[in-house]
């Protein structure tokens, strides 16, 4: 099985930085994905990452160490608009499919 | 193309009755997932379509529900006895892709109410 873990909610000030980890146990790991997911609407893509290191687009970033089995997603320059879900999903293969597992999400609350 | 679609957006059943919802996913895309997500959680993985072989479902599925995409193109999610419990958001999503495919594509979800 997996086990995702994320920070249920996080509070952060409008034009800051907030950095949302994600630590996952899996077997035959392909792959970490963040989605963003606003309240009562369907989650979208933001990041993937398969190899370690940072990737960067545009406000957000995300970060990968498959050693530790940890993410990271960054947000800079915080906008009100960022105040959502944010879910951390990691891809395994289960026979010869590749099924990503959801964590429960941290809620993020941007504030003025 | 507009997107994932999902019919209906909402539907309120009594315990006991059938439902059943309608994917239709990005026109391109092979792969086609099911998931329910409840609320404070994260979408749960229900089935798996590549083309229209369906080729995952989860162990946790009850034997009430089934899927099927018989032309390789939309997909249909019927439960059947529904219960209260079934009552959560159904998404679908898709991607194209062979071998890890790519990201997916969330649908706007179908919210199932059972009384």
């Amino acid at each position: 099985g997996q086990n995702i873990d994320q920070p249920t909610e996080m509070t952060a000030t409008e034009g800051a930085i907030v950095q949302i980890n994600c630590t996952y146990q899996t077997s035959g790991f392909n792959g970490l994905f963040w989605y963003q997911q606003h309240a009562g609407e369907a989650p979208t893509f933001l990041s993937y990452n398969v190899l370690d290191g940072l990737e960067e687009k545009g406000r957000f970033s995300s970060f990968l160490s498959r050693s530790k089995g940890y993410s990271y997603l960054l947000l800079k320059e915080l906008q009100m608009k960022d105040s959502a879900s944010y879910l951390c999903a990691v891809r395994s293969r289960s026979g010869g499919s590749y099924i990503p597992t959801f964590g429960r999400g941290t809620s993020l609350i941007v504030h003025p | 193309d507009t997107g994932v679609s999902q019919n209906p957006r909402h539907k309120i059943t009594k315990r006991g009755q059938n439902v059943t919802f309608r994917c239709d996913p990005i026109s391109e895309h092979n792969r086609l997932y099911w998931y329910r997500q409840t609320l404070g959680q994260g979408p749960e993985f229900l089935t798996y379509f590549q083309n229209e072989a369906q080729l995952e479902k989860s162990r946790l599925l009850s034997d009430r529900f089934s899927a099927e995409r018989p032309k390789g193109s939309f997909s249909t999610l019927e439960i059947q006895r529904t219960e209260q419990g079934d009552s959560a958001m159904y998404l679908c999503a898709s991607s194209y892709g062979t071998g890890e495919g790519g990201e997916q594509f969330f649908g706007p979800g179908t919210r199932l109410t059972v009384l």
